[in-house]
Formats: structure tokens, sequence, C-alpha cells
């Protein structure tokens, strides 16, 4: 079905760690995923993206890594900051040739990262 | 450039009523979808529109509705507020696929 959030799970971590944040997907036929980065009283923040043709993908500090086989995404943070704790969402979209899906993201109940100085 | 904006940024309505939200889309993007977000469900897809069209929609009630302008800006409203509407509601915008759609800050929606 679509997201459930009932229960967050948590991640503390102590700055200069590296992070991996973990998300289940369900669709199989999804095709492109993203992870944001919500801040308290703000929107989600667009922080990295992957096709599935991709099991790997790299930005400033982020690491996605893509397992199409279980159905699993991860997002790695290396060298945290305090600036970085906030909740985490992975989100899928599944596109299809001339299909209507193109704006619907799917989004993950979250992970709440928090970064101790 | 400008980003998402979404207005007004809190509301609180009594049960019964009905609210329109409003989302201004970044310049060129001609894509607009909506989202609820509560502490129980997350983040959930309500509707989608493309140049006018309502491209896709979520599994909420007809008491949510949405329209897009020729200028991309979007409104959403919700009729007959129940208590469980209650919600942060986003906006995204893109150029025309999920891809990289960037949110706005939400409204901040409370039924009282």
């Amino acid at each position: 079905g679509e997201s459930v959030g009932l229960h967050l799970p948590t991640l503390s971590v102590q700055e200069g760690d590296n992070s991996i944040i973990n998300c289940a997907y369900s669709n199989s036929a999804s095709d492109y995923f993203i992870w944001y980065k919500q801040e308290s009283g703000k929107g989600p923040q667009f922080i990295i993206d992957i096709r599935s043709n991709m099991d790997k993908r790299q930005g400033q500090r982020v690491t996605v890594l893509l397992n199409k086989t279980v159905k699993h995404l991860s997002l790695q943070i290396a060298a945290t900051q305090p600036g970085d704790s906030a909740v985490y969402f992975c989100a899928e979209n599944s596109y299809e040739a001339g299909g209507t899906s193109y704006g619907k993201l799917t989004f993950g109940q979250g992970t709440i990262l928090t970064v101790h100085p | 450039k400008a980003g998402v904006t979404q207005t007004p940024r809190y509301l609180i309505k009594t049960r019964g009523q009905q609210v329109t939200l409003s989302c201004s889309p970044i310049s060129g993007h001609r894509s607009v979808s909506w989202y609820q977000q509560t502490p129980g469900q997350g983040l959930q897809f309500l509707f989608e529109y493309f140049s006018e069209t309502q491209r896709n929609k979520g599994n909420f009630p007809g008491r949510f509705s949405g329209r897009q302008f020729s200028n991309s800006r979007s409104e959403m409203n919700v009729s007959t507020l129940e208590l469980g509407d209650s919600a942060l509601y986003l906006c995204a915008s893109s150029l025309g696929q999920a891809r990289e759609a960037f949110f706005g800050q939400g409204t901040r929606l409370t039924v009282v």
C-alpha cells in the first residue's frame, strides 16, 4: 500500500561518523528512486536520485545504493555533521512510457537521523 | 531562482468548513503535485497536475480537489473539513516528471 508512518526508525550517530539509512520499497515496477531530507518546519529537500538501471550513485558526501533483487535502497552519508540531523525519506516512482505516473512519488515512512556533536 | 511558494503557511479551520490552498511552482515548471503529510500516515500523494490537466490521483475522497491555471499555479480545495484532515499539505513542482521534484514549505492545516 501507500506510505505508513506509524513508528519512524531512528538513527543516532556521532559527528564525523558515517551514516547508513535503509529503505525497502514495495513496487517492483518502480524505476526511479529519490532520497529526500526534511528538516523541522520545512518541505522535503532533494538529496540524490538513482535510476533502476544503476546500482550505485555518488554525490557530495552521499551515496545511494540500489538492490533491485531484494527491493532495497540505502543512503550513505559520509562524515555526518549536526546539520544532517533531519528525517530522511526514500521515494519511488514508476515511469511507464506513455503512462500517467510521471509526477507521483510514493514515499517510505522516513528515518529520523540525529547527529550528536 | 525562486522556489516553490505555498500560501498560507498556517491555517486553522472548523469542522465542516472548506479551505483552499495555493501553490506557485518554480518558474518554467509545468507539473504540480500535492501531498498530505501526517504523523500516522506519512507522506501520501493527493494528485498531480500538468498543463492544467489532472494527470494522476491518489486514494483520497472526492472532498479533495484541485486545479491548475495557465500560469502553472495550482490550488487544492478540501470541502467539508474533518478533524482527520489536519496535516501538512505539501506542493511539489517539476518540469514534468517526478525527477527532482522540488517541494514548498507546506501549509499547516489544523481542523478544530
